[in-house]
């Protein structure tokens, strides 16, 4: 059972730099999301989809992008990556009021 | 919007000590809640969970109640093992929104 696989586990990048951090998963969810995690801050949404090609805004979007052009992919972008973005990313997926399932992360580091 | 709060830690226990981690919440509709739990290194699990009012959620010894009078959903466990030394988080759920509190890191000595 694969679950939610998140790629890669680990991440530096340089100010400017562009990545995309993968999520797949293959439960045939519906609902798709991004959080990050920062020390004393929880998790924090940054996207979310509800099915192929419907994204939308979390609380913290600014500096990345999101596409669903799946039910099972949701990458998340940034754009130029900045020394505030490095967290650890959080990949989930859900149906309805069930519990969501997670990745098991990505640790990015912006030097 | 939908918000939880959850007693800040961390917290320190010794082995078979009583374990209570305070969740509140503020939602608008009728959510779901959970309790996740995070090991060093992984992400984070389903612990239990509550879909509505006066549900209890239970699991490995860890129970909550689902309070809608006095909005609240914490967690306890009757004797602390080693073995539950991890992040704890509180969250609702009103699909698509999924909303967590900050988390509790407990420590569990022997």
């Amino acid at each position: 059972n694969a679950g939610v696989t998140q790629t890669p586990k680990f991440q530096v990048l340089k100010t400017g730099q562009s990545m995309t951090l993968q999520c797949a998963q293959d439960m045939n969810h519906e609902y798709m999301s991004w959080y990050r995690q920062d020390p004393g801050m929880g998790l924090r949404l940054i996207h979310y989809s509800v099915g192929a090609g419907i994204t939308d805004q979390g609380e913290v979007p600014n500096g990345y992008n999101v596409s669903r052009s799946t039910t099972e992919d949701f990458p998340l972008r940034l754009l130029s990556a900045a020394p505030s973005q490095t967290s650890v990313y959080f990949c989930a997926s859900s149906s309805g009021h069930i519990e969501a399932f997670f990745g098991q992360g990505t640790r990015l580091t912006v030097v | 919007g939908d918000s939880v709060t959850q007693m800040e830690g961390p917290v320190t226990l010794s082995e078979e000590a009583f374990l209570t981690i305070n969740c509140t919440y503020t939602a608008t509709g009728y959510p779901s809640l959970f309790w996740y739990v995070q090991y060093p290194g992984e992400g984070l699990q389903l612990l239990l969970k509550a879909t509505k009012a006066d549900d209890k959620g239970s699991n490995k010894g860890f129970e909550a109640t689902y309070r809608k009078e006095t909005t609240s959903f914490h967690l306890e466990k009757g004797s602390v093992q080693v073995s539950d030394s991890a992040v704890y988080f509180c969250a609702l759920s009103d699909p698509p929104d999924m909303r967590f509190g900050a988390g509790t890191r407990l420590t569990v000595k022997p």
